[in-house]
């Protein structure tokens, strides 16, 4: 069974501050990738990006970099110098690929990013 | 990627009615998939829809309550059936960006609100 798990509810920090998202996962497969997704209050849901197991190269991308860390089974998200438009919730996501072709993604239950002026 | 739209992007509707949300995507895809999202939770698969075939639906939701047709490569809708306030979600289709990595593209969404 696969399982991902995003302990902070709710992460309220003021503009121009760094911030971390949590995001662990479980899975028994070998391989799999993990996501992360965005969620403004319009309600759509961007895709941030995509990780595989193999790749444990930490990214960066703007503001945002991303640490994958295999041995601790975690696959956190950081925002630098936040701002106001981050505001949003943010999904972590796994999907392992052991039983062949594609039957959805397993999400975290999200965390609630309050950016505040 | 794909485009995906969804209709309707909200509704309100009455207690014991239906409501069918369609997914309209800009390119033929194989398998399209409808996620639940109850309010401040996370998504839930509801089911896959493949093209030709009758919907796979995961554990906790049937066919009864939540009929889906997938006509062709780039159609499929999902009804909400016999609606009680208890269903008041958004409703999202996706379609698989890359089907080895299972990255998905998702609509913009269907917010049902139950009175």
């Amino acid at each position: 069974a696969q399982k991902v798990t995003q302990a902070q509810t709710e992460i309220s920090v003021v503009e121009k501050e760094d911030v971390t998202l949590d995001c662990v996962y479980e899975t028994r497969d070998t391989t799999y990738y993990l996501f992360w997704y965005k969620q403004p209050p319009s309600g759509e849901l961007v895709f941030l990006i995509r990780r595989n197991s193999f790749d444990e190269q930490n990214e960066i991308s703007g503001r945002y970099s991303w640490n994958f860390q295999k041995s601790t089974s975690s696959f956190n998200f950081t925002i630098t110098a936040s701002q106001v438009v981050d505001s949003a919730v943010y999904f972590c996501a796994l999907y392992g690929n052991s039983g062949g072709g594609a039957d959805g993604l397993t999400f975290g239950k999200g965390t609630h990013l309050i950016i505040q002026p | 990627s794909a485009v995906i739209s969804q209709k309707p992007s909200r509704d309100i509707c009455q207690r014991g009615t239906s409501l069918t949300i369609q997914c309209q995507v800009d390119s033929q895809v194989t398998m399209m998939f409808w996620y639940r999202q109850q309010p401040g939770q996370s998504l839930t698969l509801i089911a896959t829809a493949n093209q030709g075939s009758e919907a796979t639906y995961e554990s906790g939701f049937v066919i009864d309550k939540f009929p889906i047709s997938r006509p062709n490569l780039t159609f499929s809708t999902l009804t909400v059936s016999n609606l009680s306030p208890e269903d008041s979600s958004i409703y999202l289709c996706s379609v698989v960006g890359q089907e080895s990595t299972g990255e998905l593209f998702f609509g913009e969404g269907s917010r049902l609100t139950v009175l």
